[in-house]
């Protein structure tokens, strides 16, 4: 079985660009969660999908920040304008059945870096 | 507001050394706690999911405990081998489904 797949591994864009995350869950996971670490901090939450719908956005940290899920399979996180401070990585993580506290597992990251 | 602590933040070990690592939270209402394991570059893996009904997990040399009512969780590592050097995160999961996490133990186990 597949694990969490992200794409790309790494991206390096100036202030003021646009960038775009791509994250395909496990197959047939309902819930995908977005998590960011910037240097030095731990890792936080941004946002949980269940199936195409939003079911927490609280973490995202302005309106810079855009998530879809089309269909219920892969997502996206939009970054635009990008600014310096959101350098860092940014992890997704699925798991499977909807309201069930089940292990969350995570990709290898984006690591983004905003010149 | 759930806030999670690791200690130590970094730790080395000979080679064949039994050691713990600590994780601790300041709200007791919790699903569950996973421990991760993080290579340099690399994303999380899975070591150990812990129900809040449960006392403890183990996995191979690996064995993490949770007293809930406490806030505290440990992962004890057994014989330690120069593999196991990687960062150890915990993460607890409360009922708005996500996890937060420690920011790391970095462990080193030298040959």
């Amino acid at each position: 079985e597949a694990g969490v797949t992200q794409f790309p591994s790494h991206s390096v864009i100036e202030k003021g660009q646009t960038v775009t995350l791509r994250c395909d869950p496990i197959s047939g996971h309902d819930n995908l969660y977005w998590y960011r670490r910037v240097m030095g901090k731990e890792i936080k939450f941004l946002l949980h999908f269940v199936k195409e719908s939003k079911q927490d956005e609280s973490g995202m940290p302005n309106n810079r920040f855009l998530a879809e899920r089309t269909g219920g399979t892969y997502s996206t996180l939009k970054v635009q304008p990008a600014e310096l401070e959101d350098s860092g990585v940014y992890f997704c993580a699925s798991s499977p059945r909807q309201f069930s506290y089940n292990e969350q597992f995570f990709g290898p990251g984006t690591r983004l870096t905003v010149l | 507001k759930q806030e999670v602590t690791q200690i130590p933040a970094a730790l080395s070990v000979p080679e064949g050394e039994n050691l713990v690592l600590n994780c601790s939270f300041t709200d007791s209402a919790i699903y569950n706690l996973q421990w991760f394991r993080q290579d340099p570059g690399k994303g999380l893996t899975s070591l150990l999911l812990i129900q809040s009904s449960q006392r403890e997990q183990t996995s191979g040399r690996l064995n993490a405990s949770l007293d809930k009512s406490s806030g505290r969780s440990t992962l004890y590592i057994a014989a330690s081998q120069p593999g196991d050097s990687a960062t150890y995160l915990c993460a607890v999961q409360t009922g708005a489904n996500n996890l937060f996490f420690g920011t790391g133990t970095r462990l080193t186990v030298i040959p």
